[in-house]
Parts: C-alpha cells; sequence; structure tokens
C-alpha cells in the first residue's frame, strides 16, 4: 500500500516564476493536508482540502498561494511569482476521515523548494 | 493562540540509555495528540492520544497523556543510534477541523 506521494522530491525556481507541487494521497484517503516548514522552524499548517472542497485554509498566505484536490488527480499546492521567502519544505499528509473525528495524518516525503 | 510547547529542544544521550520528551499545549477543546519520528524525510507516525486512549506503546516506546496537565511524555527505551531524530508533538482540536498545531520539536541524538 503506497504511501503519501509528493512530487517534485526538490524544485528550483527563479524569483517571479511559478512552482507547482503535486500530492497523492494514501489509497484511500480523501482527505488531504498542506504544511510547510521554514528553515529552522517548526510544521505550519497551511490548508485542508477534500476531493472539490477547501475545509479550511486558514493558514495560506493571502496572496499568491492556492490549493486544489480536483475530482481526479492529485491535489496541487501552487505559489504564484515565487519570492526567496517561500523557500522551504512543503510537506502534504493524508488522512482516511474528516469531521469531528480525530484521525492520524499521514506525511509525504516533502519537495524542497529553493528560490534564487 | 493555541500553543505547543516541547521540551527539551535537544537532547544527547548514550546507547541503551532511557530517554523522555516532553510536549505541553494551551489549546481549548482538546481532542488529539499525536508524536511523530522526523529523520531526513517525512515525519513517521507514532501515536495519537485521545481523552479515550491516554497511554500507547510499542516496542521501546510509550507514550502518555496527561488531560489535567495538558501535556504529554514520549519514553525510549534502551535507545539505538536509529533513535536519532526529531521527535514533533502535534495537537488538534475541536474547532480546528482537522489542522495540527505542531511543537518546535526535539532534536535527539544517540551516541555509540
Amino acid at each position: 500500500n503506497a504511501g503519501v506521494m509528493q512530487n517534485p522530491r526538490h524544485l528550483v525556481r527563479r524569483r517571479g516564476q511559478e512552482a507547482r507541487l503535486r500530492c497523492s494521497p494514501m489509497k484511500g484517503h480523501s482527505h488531504v493536508y498542506w504544511y510547510r516548514q521554514l528553515p529552522e522552524e517548526g510544521l505550519k499548517f497551511m490548508v485542508y482540502l477534500q476531493k472539490e472542497n477547501i475545509i479550511d485554509e486558514s493558514g495560506m498566505p493571502k496572496e499568491r498561494f492556492s490549493a486544489e484536490f480536483p475530482k481526479e488527480g492529485p491535489s496541487i499546492l501552487r505559489i504564484q511569482q515565487v519570492v526567496r521567502g517561500d523557500s522551504a519544505a512543503y510537506f502534504c499528509a493524508s488522512s482516511s476521515q474528516g469531521g469531528t473525528g480525530a484521525y492520524e495524518q499521514y506525511f509525504g516525503p516533502g519537495t524542497r523548494l529553493t528560490v534564487t | 493562540e493555541d500553543k505547543v510547547v516541547q521540551s527539551p529542544l535537544s537532547l544527547v544521550v548514550h546507547e541503551g540509555d532511557t530517554v523522555t520528551l516532553n510536549c505541553s499545549y494551551e489549546v481549548t477543546n482538546f481532542r488529539s495528540l499525536l508524536w511523530y519520528k522526523q529523520e531526513k524525510k517525512a515525519p513517521t507516525f507514532l501515536f495519537m492520544l485521545t481523552s479515550s486512549g491516554i497511554e500507547k506503546k510499542s516496542g521501546r516506546l510509550s507514550s502518555i497523556l496527561d488531560k489535567k496537565e495538558l501535556s504529554s511524555i514520549l519514553n525510549i527505551t534502551a535507545t539505538q543510534t536509529g533513535d536519532s531524530a526529531i521527535y514533533l508533538c502535534a495537537v488538534n482540536w475541536v474547532r480546528g477541523a482537522q489542522k495540527l498545531v505542531f511543537g518546535q520539536g526535539t532534536r535527539l541524538t544517540i551516541n555509540p
């Protein structure tokens, strides 16, 4: 049973370019979460999605960042016009359920974004 | 603001020692606390503790939730060099949907 998959594992972008990060949840999971880990900092929640719905985007920067989880295909985290401060490791996690219960989240290997 | 604090931030011990890592939280309407192990890649899930499951054990690792003290400990007995990693504590609360708030992590180094 494959775990959470993310690609690419490493991504280098010049300032002003766009970055697209992909996440395929574990088989049977329909809830996806994105977290960001800045250098020497802890993991910070960005957004929680279910298929075709954004449930909670309280951790997303107001500009340049967007996320989607279409009916078919992986979840995408999109960063437009990247700046050096966007350099970080971006982790995706998935869970089997959401709502009001307590469910484990399983993490992917992350995408390390470097903005030059 | 909801907060999770881990201590110590860094710990160096010898192989075979027993270690205790701490996590305290300030969260309204607590739902669950999760422990992860992070090496150079993905955080690996270890335990989830809730009101109905305050103690978990797996091999040399065990964890206890103290809801009264708003804290949890992670114990590792007979440590091995492969236990060297950053250990992360994360908390979820009822009104936070499923979002996790993470502590800073404890960097554990096991010397042979």
